[in-house]
């Protein structure tokens, strides 16, 4: 069964500073892999997604995320966070575009301070 | 880029009331959509898949007759929560994606919070 483990329930950072957020999975096949950001009360927005190719993927809003197949994760990074990049992280597998649904992990929660 | 729509965003009813909720995938057309249901601070939990012009594959533990799917055209699928209860309580999300191309991704919903009094 697949599965995904974001182990920090809750994480914080200083603005300006950088920023790893965890993931690991596990998957039967290749998979194919999202962050999502999802701002209290509303719908989940697409950060960056790995299918194939370089390791190493650009997002949206300066974030970043290297596949490692031999450790099974798919780490988020950002260089400098701004306060607006406070909100809900999930990371999710599947096995691409709309042919299955996805599994989440349980998110991290990013606090921002001053 | 691809826009799902989810109607209504918001509801509040009283127990034993059936709610319908609507997800539009607004310029493509998708084969297959998904319904997620999310508790207060947890994860997303895939509910079931809706497949258009047939019926819908549940996830276990899900109640089938609770809630009802419908995937009638290739840009619409609907959710009915049937007789809900307090513990229907939640947010639920739908999405759709390329199913012709699984090199895109799927597109969320913005959400219906769900509160029944």
């Amino acid at each position: 069964a697949q599965s995904v483990t974001q182990p920090d329930i809750h994480i914080t950072v200083s603005e300006g500073a950088s920023l790893e957020l965890r993931c690991n999975y596990s998957y039967g096949a290749t998979p194919y892999l999202f962050w999502y950001v999802q701002s209290p009360g509303q719908g989940l927005q697409l950060l960056l997604k790995y299918f194939s190719g370089d390791t190493l993927v650009q997002g949206i809003k300066g974030f970043e995320a290297e596949f490692k197949r031999s450790q099974s994760s798919f780490n988020l990074r950002k260089p400098s966070v701004h306060w607006s990049d406070a909100a809900e992280y999930f990371c999710a597998v599947g096995s691409g575009g709309g042919a299955d649904g996805l599994t989440f992990g349980k998110g991290t929660h990013l606090i921002i301070q001053p | 880029g691809a826009v799902v729509s989810q109607h209504p965003s918001r509801v509040i009813c009283k127990s034993g009331t059936s709610v319908k909720i609507e997800c539009r995938s607004l310029d493509f057309q998708a084969t297959t959509m998904f319904w997620y249901r999310q508790f207060p601070k947890q994860s997303l939990m895939l509910m079931a898949t809706s497949n258009e012009g047939s019926k819908a594959t549940y996830e276990q533990g899900v109640e089938k007759d609770k809630f009802l799917i419908n995937h009638a055209s290739l840009t619409l699928s609907t959710l009915t929560v049937t007789s809900a209860h307090p513990e229907d309580s939640s947010f639920y999300i739908c999405s759709a994606g390329g199913d012709q191309d699984r090199n895109q991704p799927q597109h969320f919903g913005d959400g219906t919070r769900l509160s029944i009094l």
